[in-house]
């Protein structure tokens, strides 16, 4: 089974508009986190946001937030207020444990295209 | 700080030359991954250090790659032949130890055999 699963290929958004990109995970260790990654045009690996498992509250960083659902496994990525510079490739990742060591698994991504 | 820093940027080389990839990862980082992306497969990853170890190398293609972790401020990812299929964006990514710890990730090295 996949471990993180993006079921959005691609996306749109109006400009100033909220949007939602999916992530659901698989995993059976209680103990992991969760991240978001923005991969613009320009290529490099924005790390944006995370959510540990024992995390009791939705993480939030400026614009971005997490809509963390323990029981659904799910991880979605709310982004508020879009702006033309969000257009980017979005990947959720898991790691799992608390261990030195292990290692990060990445979804497929979703392609967000924010409409001026 | 120092981000993960990669070299070279670009590399554009002949089919059968061998290819080194260079990493340093930032300082105090004790994981080190490897990855490669392509449009048709998207994010793999290629192999892990932990504390300079290698701990999964299975996502290594064949064994034309190889990748080594002398210390923990320097990695570099061989090709030897290189092809043409193994053109890509390879990212080299370091993070601190334990499940909270992001990856942070180079700039990427784009590599085209021809």
């Amino acid at each position: 089974a996949q471990k993180i699963t993006q079921t959005q290929p691609g996306m749109f958004v109006q400009e100033k508009e909220a949007v939602t990109l999916d992530c659901t995970y698989d995993t059976s260790d209680p103990s992991y986190g969760l991240f978001w990654y923005k991969q613009p045009s320009s290529g490099e690996m924005i790390f944006l946001i995370y959510q540990g498992s024992y995390d009791q509250q939705n993480a939030t960083e400026g614009r971005y937030s997490l809509n963390f659902q323990k029981a659904r496994k799910s991880a979605n990525l709310v982004i508020s207020a879009s702006q033309l510079g969000d257009s980017a490739m979005y990947f959720c990742a898991m790691r799992e444990g608390l261990n030195t060591g292990n290692q990060f698994y990445f979804g497929t991504g979703t392609s967000l295209t924010v409409i001026p | 700080d120092a981000g993960v820093i990669q070299s070279p940027r670009h590399e554009v080389t002949e089919m059968g030359q061998e290819v080194t990839l260079r990493c340093k990862p930032i300082s105090g980082h004790n994981s080190l991954f490897w990855y490669r992306q392509t449009m048709m497969r998207g994010l793999e990853l290629l192999i892990y250090f932990n504390n300079n170890v290698p701990i999964d190398d299975s996502g290594m293609p064949e064994d034309r790659f190889s990748a080594k972790m002398p210390n923990a401020s320097f990695s570099t990812l061989k090709i030897q032949p290189s092809e043409p299929r193994d053109s890509a964006v390879y990212f080299c990514a370091s993070s601190l130890g334990g499940g909270n710890s992001p990856l942070h990730f180079g700039n990427g090295t784009r590599l085209t055999v021809t």
